[in-house]
């Protein structure tokens, strides 16, 4: 079983849409989540961070973690052709990243 | 800029060439680390670096491969003999202990 598993889409939705992008993942021991957004032939740039369970709000963003479920989300509001790119989850435990394969979203016009 | 950069953006090498790839992490990190990504995946780990001293390396990293970072600031990255299956995006990120930031990625085409 992978430490993180996420939907790899690809996800496409009309502007003005609320998206939900999710992860699960199976070691309870891990820490710290995290979102990264990555458009095409960038590197990943870091959206969203948090390390309990709950939800954590940022603008348009909110990330949700449920530590009961091993269960994370990001949701995103208002949804922007600007926020066409491939979104990545990552939990972290000590030094240890683990990312999910990304999914892949467009939002058309 | 004071981001991460990698130097070439892209390479394209034939099959059995060497390469090496630069990164230069934000001036203040001690920590650097390499990644690997393919298409459809998230990145996978290769190195790390705290200061000077290479502390870990996954066991995706052959013996082919090899990382240095001299004088714990930039670090390169050495692929020698080169397969087709090496084509993939390098990422390198660094950190002072916290959140990663990555660079832009080094994108490998092995023909």
């Amino acid at each position: 079983q992978k430490e993180v598993e996420q939907d790899p889409g690809p996800l496409s939705v009309p502007e003005g849409a609320i998206v939900s992008l999710n992860c699960t993942y199976s070691n309870s021991a891990f820490q710290y989540f995290m979102w990264y957004r990555q458009y095409s032939r960038k590197g990943p740039e870091l959206l969203m961070y948090t390390y309990s369970s709950g939800n954590k709000e940022d603008g348009r963003f909110t990330a949700q973690v449920d530590k009961s479920s091993k269960y994370i989300s990001l949701f995103i509001r208002d949804s922007q052709p600007s926020d066409s790119a491939t979104y990545l989850c990552a939990i972290v435990t000590g030094n240890q990243f683990y990312f999910g394969t990304g999914t892949s979203l467009t939002v058309i016009p | 800029d004071t981001g991460v950069s990698q130097d070439p953006r892209h390479k394209i090498t034939k099959r059995g060439q060497n390469v090496t790839f630069r990164c230069d992490p934000i001036s203040e990190h001690n920590r650097l680390y390499w990644y690997r990504q393919t298409l459809g995946q998230g990145p996978e780990f290769l190195t790390y670096f705290q200061n000077e001293a290479q502390l870990e390396k996954s066991r995706l990293l052959s013996d082919r491969f090899s990382a240095e970072r001299p004088k714990g600031s930039f670090s390169t990255l050495e692929i020698q003999r080169t397969e087709q299956g090496d084509s993939a995006m390098y990422l390198c990120a660094s950190s002072s202990g916290g959140q990663r930031v990555f660079g832009p990625g080094t994108r490998l085409t092995v023909t």
